[in-house]
């Protein structure tokens, strides 16, 4: 089976600090993604990465980054944590693919981030 | 652009009745399409697939999920609800020329199941 690990399940930090969220995966997939997901708002994409080194905006990537120096690790950064960034953010991970599949995304258990 | 509806946001039944969660496209092309459960404190895990198969997808824990062109539907049943069945539902679809493996969410359903 695919093990999506997110290194916290709850995380309190506070306003301005920097925050980094960590996400590994175990079965060699070439894409990887960060959501957020807010009570009526479903899931948002922040950003995903398709390779290593590479990355691209999704929906909502203001007020992060990410980075992906290793295949099975995708990181995402809230370069200065502000009270609105307070959610559950959802690592997943697939299979890179030709478009000619339909791979899905395997997620992790995610991160409840708490912003004082 | 693509986009996925899920009507309802709540959905209320009784332990033993029959669970119906609607999920409708929109593509002129029929995307990829799936179905996730979160249950609380927990991730997503895949329900089901679209293959181009078969309209009729069976998935995990009873649950299957009917693929109507015509409809641009992709409905998720289970013929007698358990209480362990309550949790949120997502279904995803997924561009068929995408190269990126990114999925577009509905919102979400919460199916609450009563003794």
């Amino acid at each position: 089976d695919v093990k999506v690990t997110q290194s916290s399940r709850y995380l309190v930090k506070r306003t301005g600090e920097k925050v980094f969220l960590e996400c590994v995966q175990d079965m060699d997939h070439e894409n990887m993604f960060w959501y957020r997901q807010d009570p009526g708002l479903g899931l948002r994409l922040i950003y995903f990465s398709y390779d290593v080194k590479m990355k691209e905006k999704g929906d909502i990537p203001e007020g992060y980054s990410v980075s992906r120096e290793k295949k099975e690790r995708f990181s995402l950064i809230l370069e200065s944590a502000s009270t609105n960034q307070t959610s559950m953010y959802l690592c997943a991970s697939s299979l890179g693919s030709d478009g000619r599949s339909n791979q899905p995304q395997h997620f992790g258990d995610g991160t409840r981030l708490s912003i004082l | 652009a693509q986009s996925v509806t899920q009507l309802g946001s709540h959905v209320s039944v009784s332990e033993g009745a029959l669970v119906l969660l609607r999920c409708n496209y929109s593509s002129s092309v029929p995307p990829y399409l799936f179905w996730y459960v979160q249950y609380p404190n927990q991730g997503l895990q895949l329900l089901l697939k679209y293959t181009s198969a078969a309209t009729l997808v069976k998935g995990i824990n009873g649950f299957e999920a009917e693929f109507k062109k015509s409809e641009t539907s992709f409905h998720l049943t289970k013929p007698s609800a358990h209480m362990r069945d309550a949790a949120e539902y997502f279904c995803a679809v997924r561009h068929r020329d995408s190269n990126t493996g990114k999925l577009i969410f509905g919102q979400g359903t919460t199916l609450q199941v009563k003794p």
